[in-house]
């Protein structure tokens, strides 16, 4: 299976603040990857799919880029309601996830 | 509008089986696969499986090979996802994921997860 390294595990930031999160392939995965957004009890929603593209309706601070096995996602200022756990997740072969990111506000 | 709407929540004895329902509406069901996604207490995402809707057939995750079976009902636009000899590590929240269309090639069928249930909680304890 393909792993995939997400970091960092948690994260701290304040309102408008720029937010990176990067996630790494274990093997070259091309732009095969997708960023989740996952509220308390809710279930996880997608942001970006394929690597850099936004789904149809999600704010456009949100943003991903990358290929091969480096991968990032940007919050470009950070909203009190971006509060939430992000996970990246390949589908070159069988789908695999991060470990995923908790968000908090400072 | 799509909706994938599941059924409540269990508890189950060790050793027991659960079937959990995925109930489709809003879309064409047998066009999207279905992915199955588990999330145990303050942990991250786990894949179990994909079934095709339309043929039923079926892709486990080599961790639950024996123990899983995924199956549809057309005439419903229900998936569902059993799972048996339950232990304790298996209480998790369970999520069915929609695949979005045209992702499915040769080789696989994955990709981003467009449209998720609500999720329904699964506690094993004896």
């Amino acid at each position: 299976d393909i792993q995939m390294t997400q970091s960092p595990s948690s994260l701290s930031a304040s309102v408008g603040d720029r937010v990176t999160i990067t996630c790494q392939a274990s093997q070259d995965i091309s732009n095969y990857l997708n960023w989740y957004q996952q509220k308390p009890g809710k279930a996880p929603k997608l942001l970006i799919y394929d690597a850099s593209n936004l789904e149809t309706g999600v704010p456009s601070r949100f943003s991903g880029s990358g290929s091969g096995t480096d991968f990032t996602f940007t919050i470009s200022s950070l909203q009190p309601e971006d509060i939430a756990t992000y996970y990246c997740q390949q589908y070159d072969n069988l789908p695999t996830f991060g470990q995923g990111t908790r968000l908090e506000i400072k | 509008q799509v909706q994938l709407v599941q059924s409540g929540a269990e508890v189950k004895k060790p050793g027991a089986s659960v079937k959990v329902s995925c109930k489709a509406s809003g879309y064409t069901f047998t066009s999207y696969y279905m992915h199955w996604v588990r999330q145990a207490p303050g942990q991250g995402l786990e894949w179990m499986g994909i079934i095709n809707p339309s043929g039923g057939s079926t892709s486990y995750a080599q961790k639950f090979q024996g123990r899983v079976t995924m199956t549809r009902d057309t005439s419903t636009s229900t998936v569902y996802m059993e799972l048996s000899s339950l232990r304790s590590e298996d209480t998790a929240v369970y999520y069915c994921a929609r695949l979005r269309l045209g992702y499915c090639s040769s080789t696989s069928c994955s990709g981003p997860f467009d449209y998720w249930g609500q999720g329904t909680l699964v506690t094993v304890s004896s």
